[in-house]
């Protein structure tokens, strides 16, 4: 089925350790993004891009790193994790900006013990 | 900057009442979208309905409708007739024109009763 695909869906780090969200999208969606969500409150933008080759800062990137060399997939990379990452993560994908509703994936569930 | 407020935490409400659920948004961009989500409590975002600004009419979705009044920078949600399927968070969200990113608000969880 066509739509926003995230990896893992469920992991759990120690402190310090790293790894990386895997998420794609065969719509071939120029926008993507990668929110978080801590219990009980909304969705903070971590990082985006607006194409293949570009991305930037949203309101909470430390701590994370993003690429985007394809069109299609958009890691978003933890170094040195730490219990403030606990969270559910999602990516989003739209076709461009303004009246485009963002489609989201099925969201990670990361625990940092 | 863009900022999205969602002064009600919880919602209770009896079956087939309607419920409004409210959004206020503060914006100096005179071109924004305005959307709603809802997140069930398996935890998916799912699309419910947008609203431009300058849309003339208030949009509809079904049993959704957006109560927009622009000049008091609110977007509410209306739902009809709930069931107890609508029972879950809901977001609302705002994003200005020529700006990438959705802005939400903090979420309200509307439980509807029987």
């Amino acid at each position: 089925n066509a739509g926003v695909t995230q990896t893992p869906k469920f992991r759990i780090l120690k402190i310090g350790q790293s790894m990386t969200l895997q998420c794609a999208q065969d719509m071939n969606h120029n926008y993507m993004y990668w929110y978080r969500q801590d219990p009980g409150m909304g969705l903070k933008l971590i990082y985006y891009s607006v194409g293949a080759g570009i991305t930037d800062k949203g309101e909470v990137p430390n701590g994370y790193n993003v690429s985007r060399s394809t069109t299609e997939d958009f890691p978003l990379r933890l170094e040195l994790a730490a219990p403030s990452q606990t969270s559910v993560y999602f990516c989003a994908s739209s076709n461009r900006d303004g009246n485009e509703k963002l489609l989201f994936g099925s969201g990670t569930q990361l625990s940092v013990l | 900057a863009q900022k999205i407020t969602q002064t009600q935490p919880g919602m209770f409400v009896q079956e087939k009442e309607a419920v409004t659920l409210d959004c206020t948004y503060d914006t100096s961009d005179p071109s924004y979208g305005l959307f709603w989500y809802k997140q069930p409590s398996s935890g998916e975002m799912i699309f419910l309905i947008y609203q431009g600004s300058y849309d003339q009419q208030n949009a509809t979705e079904g049993r959704y409708s957006l109560n927009f009044q622009k000049a008091r920078k609110s977007a509410n949600l209306v739902i009809s007739a709930s069931q107890l399927g609508d029972s879950a968070m809901y977001f609302c969200a705002m994003r200005e024109r020529g700006a990438q990113k959705l802005v939400f608000g903090q979420g309200t969880r509307l439980t509807i009763n029987p």
